[in-house]
C-alpha cells in the first residue's frame, strides 16, 4: 500500500536553533498533506494544512511564523519548527490524502518525528 | 466537521471479543467514518472504513446503523498486539482530521 515517510524520525536540537521535519509521499501524488503534533499520552492534534503551491492554513493557535509549512512538490512537505523551545519537544506526524488508486477514502500517515528541545 | 464521542479506556483479555462504540451525531451525507490504530511514538495507521452498514476485513468489523450516528468497531479475539489507542474519526477523503480522545485498549493475558 501507499508509504508516507517522514525525517527524520527523532531529532534533538538545542534551544533557540531551528528543526526542519520532511514528511514524503513514497507511491503516490499529495496536493494536500496535513501536520499534527502528539504530546506524550494525548491525542493528535491537527496543526496546519499544507497545499501544493500555496500558502499552508493553520489551524486556531498555531504560530504561522513559528511553524513554517512548505509544500514544494507532489510528494514533499516540510515543517520548519523555528527557534525551538523545550515546550516544542514534541511528536510530528504528517499525513496525506489516499490518492485515486486507493479502495478506501482514507488518509496515510507517517511513521512521526520525535522532537526533543533541551 | 463531525466530532466524535469514544470511551476513553477499556480492559480485554486474550482471545475476547472486543467492541468500541463511537458516537458522531452530526455525521454529514458525505462523511466516511473511519478507525485507525495506534502504537505508541508510531503514526495511526488505517483499520476499516465504512460509510453504512458492515463492512469486515482480515482485521476487523465496522458496523453502523442506519441513522449513521453512532460505530462499532469490532475486534474478534483480541491479542496482547492488539493495546493500542483506536481512534474513530468522521469525514471526507481529502478533509483534515479531527482527532477525538480515542479509545485506549488494554488486552491482558
Amino acid at each position: 500500500g501507499a508509504v508516507v515517510s517522514q525525517h527524520p524520525s527523532w531529532v534533538i536540537c538545542k534551544s533557540g536553533t531551528s528543526v526542519k521535519i520532511e514528511c514524503r509521499s513514497l507511491d503516490f501524488q499529495a496536493t494536500t498533506m496535513f501536520w499534527y503534533r502528539q504530546f506524550p499520552k494525548q491525542s493528535l492534534m491537527l496543526m496546519a494544512t499544507s497545499n501544493e503551491g500555496s500558502k499552508a492554513t493553520y489551524e486556531q493557535g498555531v504560530e504561522k511564523d513559528k511553524f513554517l509549512i512548505n509544500h514544494a512538490s507532489l510528494t514533499l512537505s516540510t515543517l520548519t519548527v523555528t527557534s525551538a523551545h523545550p515546550e516544542d519537544s514534541s511528536f510530528y506526524i504528517c499525513s496525506a490524502p489516499a490518492g485515486p488508486a486507493s479502495i478506501n477514502y482514507e488518509q496515510y500517515f507517517g511513521p512521526g518525528t520525535r522532537l526533543t528541545v533541551t | 466537521l463531525a466530532k466524535t464521542t469514544q470511551p476513553i479506556s477499556m480492559d480485554s483479555y486474550e482471545g475476547q471479543e472486543v467492541n468500541i462504540t463511537c458516537s458522531h451525531n452530526n455525521i454529514a451525507t458525505n462523511d466516511y467514518i473511519t478507525w485507525y490504530q495506534q502504537f505508541p511514538s508510531q503514526g495511526p495507521r488505517f483499520i476499516i472504513q465504512g460509510y453504512k452498514t458492515k463492512v469486515t476485513n482480515e482485521v476487523a468489523s465496522l458496523f453502523i446503523p442506519a441513522d449513521r450516528k453512532s460505530s462499532t468497531l469490532s475486534l474478534p479475539r483480541v491479542s496482547l498486539s492488539d493495546t493500542a489507542v483506536y481512534y474513530c474519526l468522521v469525514g471526507e477523503s481529502t478533509d483534515k482530521l479531527i482527532f477525538g480522545t480515542g479509545t485506549r485498549l488494554q488486552v491482558f493475558p
